[in-house]
């Protein structure tokens, strides 16, 4: 019930194309969802994040959209770059976990030039 | 504002040996993590330390894992012996949780890459 599921597990664009990453989890306690950007050789970044209080949440190209009924979120990269190339993991935390982060298995960006 | 420092950035060591890895987190924070991460998986978390006590060490296989946050702050994760399983990425982060405020945002490091022969 910990788990957090993320597809797909690659996923290639072209440049100015939109990328979406979708994840889905299990445990209904869960009320804290971050994504994360990991470039090789780098550790994850936070990227964006959102409560389930609200529906979707926009930070420049990248926005998360939430759908707590199916228990689901997923990451838009607008006018995807080549250097938005990177593995994005979601995740998820909530308080009675001492706000530790269950991530999802990751998921390989490639953007074409 | 500095960011989560680790050391060393890689080592290989044959099994059986013993290897240490080094943290000094954000300045101010009082919590502390250290993940594992496999090649092509998510971080999998080991311990989580507050200021100098550990909340979880639930997946930390204490039969050959050891950590320690001596007076709060730095901390470092010792393997002995190591399995050829342990080859990883070792990820420290640290996060303002427990500190005033309801931040509890995790700032990774760059990261120690353990291959084990």
């Amino acid at each position: 019930q910990q788990q957090v599921k993320q597809s797909p597990q690659s996923l290639i664009v072209q440049k100015g194309g939109i990328s979406i990453i979708n994840c889905a989890y299990e445990n209904t306690a869960f009320d804290y969802f971050p994504w994360y950007q990991q470039f090789p050789g780098k550790g994850p970044a936070l990227l964006i994040a959102i409560r389930p209080d609200v529906s979707e949440k926009k930070e420049g190209r990248f926005t998360i959209s939430f759908n707590k009924s199916a228990k689901q979120f997923s990451l838009h990269i607008m006018d995807s770059q080549p250097g938005d190339s990177a593995t994005y993991f979601c995740a998820a935390s909530h308080s009675g976990s001492a706000r530790q982060l269950t991530f999802g298995s990751g998921t390989q960006l490639t953007v074409l030039p | 504002e500095a960011g989560v420092a680790q050391s060393p950035r890689y080592k290989i060591i044959e099994k059986r040996q013993s290897v240490a890895f080094w943290c000094n987190p954000i300045s101010g924070h009082a919590t502390l993590y250290w993940y594992q991460q496999i090649l092509g998986q998510g971080p999998k978390l080991l311990i989580q330390f507050q200021n100098n006590g550990v909340v979880d060490d639930s997946q930390l296989p204490k039969d050959r894992f050891s950590a320690e946050r001596l007076k709060g702050v730095d901390s470092t994760l010792k393997i002995q012996p190591a399995k050829l399983e342990d080859s990883a990425v070792y990820l420290c982060a640290s996060s303002p949780l427990g500190t005033s405020g309801r931040n509890h945002e995790q700032y990774f490091g760059p990261g120690t890459r353990l291959t084990v022969t």
